[in-house]
C-alpha cells in the first residue's frame, strides 16, 4: 500500500541554522512528491514538487528537496531557518493515474530566536 | 491568482446539528477534495469529486456527505453533528489527477458543542 512517513513529529532549530526534515515514502512506481507548509490556521501552501528529471529540487522561500530513489527518500532542506519558517510541513505523494493524494502526518518546526 | 474559498474560517455548531462547510474554487478544476485535520494523524481523506455531481469515499466517510452541483463548488455536510467531529476542515481543488498538486483553502476550524 502506499504510504508517506514522516519520523519527526516536532523539530526545534535556531534561526540561522540549517534544517533537513524527512520524508520516507512506500510506492510501486515512480512517484509524484510534493512538499506543502502550513501556517497556524492557515491552509497548506505548495513548497515545491518532484515529477521526473534533476532529482534536485528548487521551490519557494529557499527551500530545496532532493528525491532519492534508492532509499525511497524526498527530504526538504534549507540552508539558513528564518523564525518565520515556523510551521508545520506536509509531504505528500501524487499516484499516477489516481485523483489521491497520500500525506504524511506532518512535521512542527519550532525557530529559536 | 489561484483560489480556493472555504465559507467560513471558524464555526461553533451544537451536537446534533445539520452543518454545511462551503468550498468555492475559480480554477475550473475538476477535482475537488474535502480532509480532515487533526494533531498528530495528518489530512485523512473524507471525499473527493471528480467532476459535476460525481463523488467518491476517501478514507473516513462516516458521518459526512458532500454535494457538487456545480463545478465550482463542493460542499460538506455533517447530518448531524458530533462533538468528535470537532477539528479543521481543509478543501482542496485540482485540475488533472493526483500528478498535479493540489490548492487549498484557508481552512474550517469547525467546533461542536
Amino acid at each position: 500500500a502506499q504510504s508517506v512517513t514522516q519520523p519527526d513529529i516536532h523539530i526545534t532549530v535556531s534561526e540561522g541554522a540549517s534544517l533537513e526534515l524527512r520524508c520516507n515514502y512506500s510506492y510501486g512506481a515512480t512517484p509524484y512528491l510534493f512538499w506543502y507548509v502550513q501556517s497556524p490556521g492557515q491552509g497548506l501552501q505548495l513548497l515545491l514538487k518532484y515529477f521526473s528529471g534533476d532529482t534536485l529540487v528548487q521551490g519557494i522561500k529557499g527551500f530545496e528537496a532532493e528525491f532519492k530513489r534508492s532509499q525511497s527518500s524526498f527530504n526538504l532542506r534549507k540552508p539558513s531557518v528564518h523564525w518565520s519558517d515556523a510551521a508545520e510541513y506536509f509531504c505528500a505523494v501524487g499516484a499516477p493515474g489516481t485523483y489521491k493524494y497520500i500525506f504524511g502526518t506532518g512535521t512542527r518546526l519550532k525557530v529559536l530566536a | 491568482d489561484v483560489k480556493v474559498t472555504q465559507s467560513s474560517r471558524y464555526l461553533v455548531k451544537r451536537t446534533g446539528e445539520k452543518v454545511f462547510l462551503e468550498c468555492v474554487q475559480d480554477m475550473d478544476h475538476e477535482n475537488m477534495f474535502w480532509y480532515r485535520q487533526d494533531p498528530g494523524l495528518g489530512l485523512r481523506l473524507i471525499y473527493f469529486s471528480y467532476d459535476v455531481k460525481m463523488k467518491e469515499k476517501g478514507d473516513i466517510p462516516e458521518g459526512y456527505s458532500v454535494s457538487r452541483e456545480k463545478k465550482e463548488r463542493f460542499s460538506l455536510i455533517l447530518e448531524s453533528a458530533s462533538t468528535n467531529q470537532t477539528s479543521m476542515y481543509l478543501c482542496a481543488s485540482s485540475p488533472l489527477t493526483a500528478t498535479t498538486e493540489a490548492f487549498f483553502g484557508q481552512g474550517t476550524r469547525l467546533t461542536v458543542v
